[in-house]
């Protein structure tokens, strides 16, 4: 299957800190990629769409000051926590579509841990 | 209510027992089905990927479409250890980049 890495894969960081966590795609392009948000034992809450080339799309209730999305290139998307406070401690996940197939590919996870 | 509903479990099972693991969705444009397996603090690994109504096998799992009733199954033959996680459905309505709609897992844990 398509191979997506996540940078980094445990970060702890202070609160009012800023945090960036790299998605990409190894073996193919991705004009679109997922981030997802985590919290133990609850399902994947989809949090906004990355589009190369244009702004992401935030779903509801995501701010989006606060989540800053930039897809640089069509192998990197990158998801960057402004001003972390403890609530923003979670299990954050990428995912991106195979492209001309369906079939999504999710990356490893980044542990964000906020002090 | 929830656009996919998923059993919470969890669901323990003796190794070498037959699992059924079931969702139900209410939006009719669902024509895309998939079964994610996730290890604790790990990302989702896909499991099996559907389009049709019917089954479809691969090794020890099956799944299972059916549109007319809205509800998708995952069987697991012979289940092992290993098989402990938790499994996902997730469902999307285009081809392509939609983004997908999860159910809140099932937990299962297969003991020796």
């Amino acid at each position: 299957g398509a191979v997506v890495s996540q940078h980094p894969s445990w970060v702890i960081c202070k609160s009012g800190t800023s945090v960036k966590i790299e998605c990409r795609s190894l073996d193919f392009q991705a004009t679109t990629m997922f981030w997802y948000r985590q919290f133990p034992k609850q399902s994947l809450m989809l949090m906004a769409t990355s589009n190369e080339g244009s702004k992401a799309t935030y779903e509801q209730g995501v701010e989006k000051d606060k989540f800053l999305i930039n897809h640089a290139s069509l192998t990197l998307s990158t998801l960057t926590v402004t001003s972390a406070h403890p609530e923003d401690s979670s299990f954050y996940i990428c995912s991106a579509p195979v492209p001309g197939r369906n079939e999504q590919y999710f990356g490893p996870g980044t542990r964000l841990t906020v002090t | 209510q929830k656009e996919v509903e998923q059993d919470p479990g969890p669901l323990s099972v003796p190794e070498g027992a037959i699992v059924s693991l079931n969702c139900t969705y209410s939006n009719s444009a669902f024509q895309y089905f998939m079964w994610y397996r996730q290890y604790s603090r790990k990302g989702p690994e896909l499991l099996m990927y559907t389009y049709s109504s019917g089954n479809k096998e691969d090794g020890r799992f099956t799944a299972q479409v059916d549109k007319s009733s809205k509800y998708i199954s995952l069987f697991i033959r012979d289940s092992q250890p290993s098989d402990s996680a938790t499994y996902l459905c997730a469902m999307s309505a285009e081809l392509g980049t939609d983004k997908l709609i999860f159910g809140t897992g099932t937990r299962l844990q297969v003991f020796p």
